[in-house]
């Protein structure tokens, strides 16, 4: 099962940015945060990952609280075509299934 | 073009029948995988594999059955559909699977099969 809890929807106005939360309370210490989206039933696209610390790329930005209990993915200029439903996953450091559970869909309003 | 796809895109077959679903990758990873995705349960893992002619089971693995003679292809098969396994099924590649934790998995897009 998914060790993550996620709202099950939210809204983002387009252009701001959007904050999207995970829980993960029972994560581990060797064990790391993937984000990843689907976009109207494509295949999922790897957005961002992290252990510790807070990681930036061209996409996304993500923050993870020191106790590593939580995390936040944003996307800092929301667009239309960021509509999507984000998976948050822990993946332990030696496993290779990724427990998808079932998201937030994320609904970028013009 | 490098990446990773699957065929057919969509499929209807009947309940009995024999499916053969096909994915293909060209970034020579060694780990491919199998997910199927439903209504209320994300995705699931039902096979993957970490070489040529090495597979296990997933999460999900009953009325399927997997090969891999060549690392680019990775078949699955239904050897005798049930309406339950109407579902999508997305094929995914990754580098190093499990032997390193940062090592991302990349989807193809996914095979709508309907059993009637």
């Amino acid at each position: 099962d998914a060790k993550t809890t996620q709202p099950t929807s939210m809204d983002c106005a387009e252009g701001r940015a959007a904050n999207l939360p995970c829980n993960h309370s029972t994560i581990s210490g060797n064990e790391y945060v993937y984000w990843y989206r689907q976009i109207h039933s494509q295949g999922p696209q790897y957005i961002i990952h992290g252990l510790k610390n807070n990681e930036t790329n061209e996409m996304a930005s993500l923050i993870i609280t020191e106790d590593r209990k939580s995390s936040t993915l944003i996307l800092p200029h929301a667009t239309l075509r960021d509509t999507a439903v984000y998976y948050c996953i822990v993946r332990v450091a030696y496993g290779n299934q990724f427990y998808f559970g079932t998201g937030t869909s994320l609904t970028v309003i013009p | 073009d490098a990446g990773i796809t699957q065929s057919p895109r969509y499929k209807i077959t009947e309940t009995g029948r024999q499916v053969t679903l096909m994915c293909h990758q060209t970034w020579s990873h060694s780990y491919m995988f199998w997910y199927r995705q439903d209504l209320g349960h994300g995705l699931r893992l039902i096979y993957y594999s970490a070489a040529a002619d090495i597979t296990d089971k997933g999460e999900v693995p009953d009325g399927y059955v997997v090969s891999r003679s060549k690392t680019e292809n990775f078949p699955l098969t239904l050897e005798s559909a049930t309406r339950s396994q109407t579902s999508v099924y997305f094929c995914a590649s990754s580098g190093r699977g499990g032997q390193v934790a940062t090592d991302t998995q990349y989807f193809g897009p996914g095979t709508r099969l309907t059993v009637l």
